[in-house]
């Protein structure tokens, strides 16, 4: 148990769908991410809240759209999706403001668009 | 983003040593890190290493890091069937950001 609960595991949607992922941490930390992890690539940083507000969106596509309510829940919404962004989304928190940054990952919600 | 390379897959036999190999371009790197992602799981830090020391050791694993070729690898004694995973080295620069490389499988053979 890492702490990072990401739901749901599986996700399969057609390119019309609207679904979100839902990710919570139990670990008192001040920042979250969104990773994706497509085979044989680099682990791809999204998105990055830190204090809750949004730090970091790397040139994502709209279609993916994140929402951080609060410090311990993360959402990635997600809609008019292509084939291509089939892959493992990976959520993970830190504590901000130590030199030792240590993420702690979720499981992961694996998503098939068809 | 900053590049990290690694070899994709890492065959051993059970009980040799392995190692695992990944270069990394940005020389501000503080800390570099060894997370291990297991079937159906999601990453978990292995160990790291800060930017000044060239070697740790801890229990099977040692770490050693060429600062000046940006090159880091990772060594797993008395190899298990418990070690095959998916091993993903990654640094962190001045800002917060973590870079990842693709990771590289190893798997274990009897």
């Amino acid at each position: 148990e890492t702490g990072v609960t990401q739901t749901p595991r599986h996700l399969v949607m057609g390119m019309t769908n609207k679904k979100s992922l839902k990710c919570e941490q139990h670990l008192g930390h001040n920042a979250m991410y969104w990773y994706k992890q497509s085979a044989k690539k680099p682990l791809e940083l999204m998105f990055v809240y830190s204090l809750e507000e949004r730090v970091e969106n790397n040139s994502v596509p709209s279609r993916f759209s994140p929402e951080c309510p609060n410090s311990s829940h993360l959402f990635l919404h997600l809609h008019t999706l292509q084939p291509e962004d089939s892959a493992l989304y990976l959520c993970a928190s830190s504590q901000e403001g130590q030199g030792l940054e240590k993420l702690f990952f979720g499981s992961g919600t694996q998503l098939s668009v068809l | 983003g900053e590049d990290v390379e690694q070899s994709l897959f890492l065959s051993v036999r059970e009980g040799d040593s392995s190692v695992i190999n990944c270069t990394y371009t940005d020389s501000s790197s503080t800390y570099l890190y060894w997370y291990k992602q297991e079937p159906g799981a999601g990453l978990q830090l292995l160990t790291y290493i800060f930017s000044n020391m060239d070697m740790k050791q801890d229990q099977r694993l040692t770490v050693l890091l060429n600062k000046k070729d940006k090159h880091l690898s990772l060594r797993i004694a008395d190899t298990q069937t418990g070690d095959s995973a998916i091993y993903f080295c990654a640094d962190r620069s001045n800002d917060y950001k973590l870079s990842f490389g693709a990771g590289t499988t190893v798997t274990v053979r009897a």
